[in-house]
């Protein structure tokens, strides 16, 4: 069974702190990872897809890297900002168009 | 470019009741995709339309329904509607490759928030 875990659920940081967020998946077969950011009762902003073949995407002040023989992808943001401050997910696409998603984490900058 | 657009934005319906959400993807996009977000928690696949036929499906009950228009507009229909059905309903569309498969990036619209009292 596909799952997806998010780590930690919350953060809370100063700003112009530097962050890393933390997804992990049960399965690495696959075909890419896309990082979201939701703002509170708004649809999800795509914010970087990584391809299964690609290490890394960066875009700005972010960065995600993937590592599928570990499961693991990571979300960094440099210089962070209190409009930073929204819950961040991943989501997963296996074959057959299946996408699984984790259940974010809620990141707060403070000014 | 309008990007993915759904209507209504909010809902109220009772224990029953059956329900209509509509979608329209981003300008260019063949393939729609529906997830239920209950609160606190990450999106739920329900199901994708592409050529008008559904062709992957979550772990929902067949009171979840859809339907794909020659525009590639797509409903999500939902009948016999659960207190736990209450959820923000999320559209997000992307463009298929030659083979139908979505290796694309997903865009989502703004979602419909259902509540059923």
């Amino acid at each position: 069974k596909q799952e997806v875990t998010q780590i930690p659920a919350a953060l809370s940081v100063p700003e112009g702190e530097n962050l890393v967020l933390n997804c992990s998946f049960t399965d690495s077969a696959i075909y890419n990872l896309q990082w979201f950011r939701q703002d509170p009762g708004k649809g999800l902003t795509s914010l970087l897809l990584i391809q299964s073949s690609q290490r890394e995407q960066t875009s700005g002040r972010l960065n995600a890297s993937l590592d599928k023989s570990s499961g693991r992808s990571t979300l960094y943001i440099a210089a962070s900002q209190p409009g930073d401050s929204a819950t961040y997910l991943c989501a997963v696409l296996y074959n057959f168009n299946k996408f699984y998603f984790g259940s974010g984490t809620k990141l707060n900058v403070k000014p | 470019d309008a990007g993915v657009t759904q209507s209504p934005t909010h809902l109220i319906k009772t224990r029953g009741q059956q329900v209509t959400l509509r979608c329209s993807p981003k300008s260019g996009h063949d393939t729609v995709s529906w997830y239920q977000q209950a609160l606190g928690q990450g999106p739920q696949f329900i199901f994708q339309y592409y050529e008008e036929e559904e062709r992957q499906r979550g772990n929902f009950p067949d009171r979840f329904s859809g339907h794909q228009f020659p525009n590639y507009s797509s409903e999500l229909n939902v009948n016999a509607l659960l207190l736990g059905d209450s959820a923000l309903y999320l559209c997000a569309s992307s463009l298929a490759l030659s083979s139908g498969v979505s290796y694309n990036e997903q865009f989502f619209g703004p979602g419909t928030r259902l509540t059923v009292l």
